[in-house]
């Protein structure tokens, strides 16, 4: 089973509107950490936000939200007023437990486009 | 400077070819990754080193072979390759919070673009 999972290949949003991008996850560890990566097209990935499976309030980093629904496993990007540079891939990731050297798995990401 | 580089930015080289591909970060961190990113296929994580030691080899081929000679370099050998290994090649680095038991979010280089001719 995929342990993370991204169902929107695609979205488009005009710019400065305000767009969710969907993450499911699946883990049976008690102890995880959501990250959102970003992708242009230069190749880098880029850290945005991240969320702690503790942590009881969501995450905010500037425009970025992370929408944490646990009982739901789930966990959304939220980005508020798009911005035409926001156009690229995005990832979402998890780390599953606290040990040294833990690996992230990646969804399949979404390719967000903003229109003027 | 970014903080993780990866070098050369793009690679073309034979099946028969042995080269190498580097990464080097520049923020501390005491754990470095290899991913290869194939298009459309998410992510898949190939080697991690964490304090100097290799920690994970997800069933790579022997003929990618990784090399950390100190906490802020990371190698990754090439020989013999095939054309389905042509992909981008990113390498990510974190900080391994041994007594808090914390990893924190993983940086990552521009990749190496790799193509197998």
């Amino acid at each position: 089973a995929q342990k993370i999972t991204q169902t929107q290949p695609g979205m488009f949003v005009q710019e400065k509107e305000a767009v969710t991008l969907d993450c499911t996850y699946d883990t049976s560890d008690p102890s995880y950490g959501l990250f959102w990566y970003k992708q242009p097209s230069s190749g880098e990935m880029i850290f945005l936000i991240y969320q702690g499976s503790y942590d009881q309030q969501n995450a905010t980093e500037g425009r970025y939200s992370l929408n944490f629904q646990k009982a739901r496993k789930s966990a959304n990007l939220v980005i508020s007023a798009s911005q035409l540079g926001d156009s690229a891939m995005y990832f979402c990731a998890m780390r599953e437990g606290e040990t040294s050297g833990s690996r992230l798995t990646f969804g399949e990401g979404t390719q967000l486009t903003v229109n003027p | 400077e970014t903080g993780v580089t990866q070098t050369p930015r793009h690679l073309v080289m034979g099946m028969t070819n042995k080269k190498s591909l580097k990464c080097e970060q520049h923020l501390g961190h005491n754990a470095m990754y290899w991913y290869k990113q194939s298009a459309k296929k998410p992510l898949e994580l190939m080697f991690v080193y964490s304090l100097e030691e290799r920690v994970e080899n997800n069933s790579v081929p022997s003929r990618f072979s990784p090399e950390c000679p100190n906490s802020s370099h990371l190698f990754l050998h090439l020989h013999t390759l095939q054309p389905e290994d042509s992909a981008l090649y990113l390498c990510a680095s974190s900080q391994v919070l041994v007594k808090k038991k914390r990893v924190t979010e993983a940086f990552f280089g521009q990749g190496t673009r790799l193509t197998v001719v």
